[in-house]
């Protein structure tokens, strides 16, 4: 069946440090990703899409993900947190091959130190 | 434009009492979902509407049901509100069913039953 994972529930970093959320993907198909953010209180909004070609997409707010199929894995990364990153971060993938079934991962909770 | 937009924000319930949940998008898109989301799993479709007259069952349907009244609005009904159901709620919309789209969620409904 098909699986989503995000194995950091809550990671802490220092604003300006680096930042990189992990997302493992189960699925028998060629699978479409996303990275979504939800601040608090609010829903969530897209950061950036995967469909094909370059493996490396770029995303709002500074944000990037790399996409490796070997390792189905599809990790956000952003160079410098900045304190209004704090938030909630999800995980997506859909496939057709599965009914258009999109699948969220359970979400990392990051908080930015000052 | 004001995306998606839902009601209640905020709703205590006794168990065994029924409430609708209202959603409404302004951007002319086909598809409409509704999913649960709660601490640890991440977001959880309960129903779907690919396009307006159709409905469908999620991965967790039970103990709701749903329409589509035309194509702007989609509501979510309990019919006897259970503590299981104690969650928060979002609506959110695609341009049409297909796993590539993004989906624009709305800022959420937060359920007590007790």
């Amino acid at each position: 069946a098909q699986s989503v994972t995000q194995p950091d529930i809550h990671i802490t970093v220092s604003e300006g440090a680096s930042l990189e959320l992990r997302c493992n993907y189960s699925y028998g198909a060629t699978p479409y990703l996303f990275w979504y953010v939800q601040s608090p209180g609010q829903g969530l909004q897209l950061l950036l899409k995967y469909f094909s070609g370059d493996t490396l997409v770029q995303g709002i707010k500074g944000f990037e993900a790399e996409f490796k199929r070997s390792q189905s894995s599809f990790n956000l990364r952003k160079p410098s947190v900045h304190w209004s990153d704090a938030a909630e971060y999800f995980c997506a993938v859909g496939a057709q091959a599965y009914n258009n079934d999109m699948r969220f991962g359970a979400g990392t909770r990051l908080t930015v130190k000052p | 434009n004001a995306g998606v937009t839902q009601t209640p924000k905020f709703q205590v319930l006794k168990t065994g009492q029924s409430m609708t949940l209202q959603c409404a998008q302004d951007m002319n898109h086909n598809s409409m979902y509704w999913y649960r989301q709660d601490p640890g799993m991440g977001l959880r479709l309960i129903y779907y509407s690919a396009s307006e007259g159709t409905t469908d069952k999620g991965e967790v349907p039970n103990g709701y049901n749903v329409s589509r009244l035309n194509k702007r609005e989609f509501s979510l009904r309990l019919e006897s509100a259970a503590p299981s159901q104690t969650s928060v709620y979002f609506c959110a919309s695609s341009e049409d069913w297909a796993a590539y789209n993004e989906q624009f969620f709305g800022p959420g409904t937060r359920l007590t039953v007790l």
